[in-house]
């Protein structure tokens, strides 16, 4: 089966602490990006990568980190600077051919942190 | 600064009932605007608009798009309890990847 994965559906952490959330794609997509989703908002886009070791920030990068060591992987590291890092976190990919915008969700991971 | 604004924020109506979603924006370089349902969790893929006054349509739904006013209406009809979902509205610019997303419209479909 094709498709996005995300792990963990939930995860608790302290403050303080930096926490790494998993993303890994088997639809062979170039383009990789990281969404933040808060109650009564859209998604606000952290990171994207569009090739392996590459990636750009988007409108919300600050306290977040990214790799893009391989094309199926692109993990998102919450670190302790990320002021409000309690949220819904999801992430997505697409294809860079043609003229479609359309992004593949995952199931998303609800990070809480106390 | 671009901007995608959705309308109403949360809409609460009866089965049977038909509603209009509304996404504006204002962006540059427009390329395409793509609707999404989230239910739960992943958002899934309902349109993607290029052209101005070509109708999509699946099923009871339906969507269009006006590049000279610069919106689109996601239209419902015979609302369903399992149309209840966020409604998501994006738009695609440049020759970039990445889509920038209005705030969703919250729809409640009551029995």
């Amino acid at each position: 089966d094709g498709g996005i994965t995300q792990s963990p559906k939930y995860l608790f952490r302290k403050e303080g602490q930096n926490v790494t959330l998993s993303c890994e794609q088997n639809l062979n997509h170039d383009a990789m990006y990281w969404y933040r989703q808060d109650p009564g908002q859209g998604l606000r886009l952290i990171y994207y990568s569009q090739i392996v070791n590459d990636f750009q920030k988007g409108d919300i990068a600050e306290g977040y980190s990214v790799s893009r060591e391989k094309k199926e992987s692109f993990p998102l590291t919450v670190t302790s600077a990320q002021k409000n890092p309690t949220a819904f976190y999801l992430c997505a990919s697409s294809t860079l051919a043609g003229s479609s915008y359309e992004q593949y969700f995952g199931p998303g991971t609800r990070l809480t942190v106390t | 600064e671009d901007k995608v604004v959705q309308s109403p924020l949360s809409l609460v109506v009866h089965e049977g009932d038909t509603v209009t979603l509304n996404c504006s924006y204002e962006v540059t370089n427009f390329r395409s605007l793509l609707w999404y349902k989230q239910e739960k969790k992943a958002p899934t893929f309902l349109f993607m608009l290029t052209s101005s006054g070509i109708e999509k349509k699946s099923g009871r739904l339906s969507s269009i798009l006006d590049k000279k006013e610069l919106f689109s209406i996601l239209n419902i009809t015979a609302t369903q309890t399992g149309d209840s979902a966020i409604y998501l509205c994006a738009v695609g610019q440049g020759s970039g990847s990445r889509l920038t997303f209005g705030e969703g419209t919250q729809l409640t479909v009551n029995p």
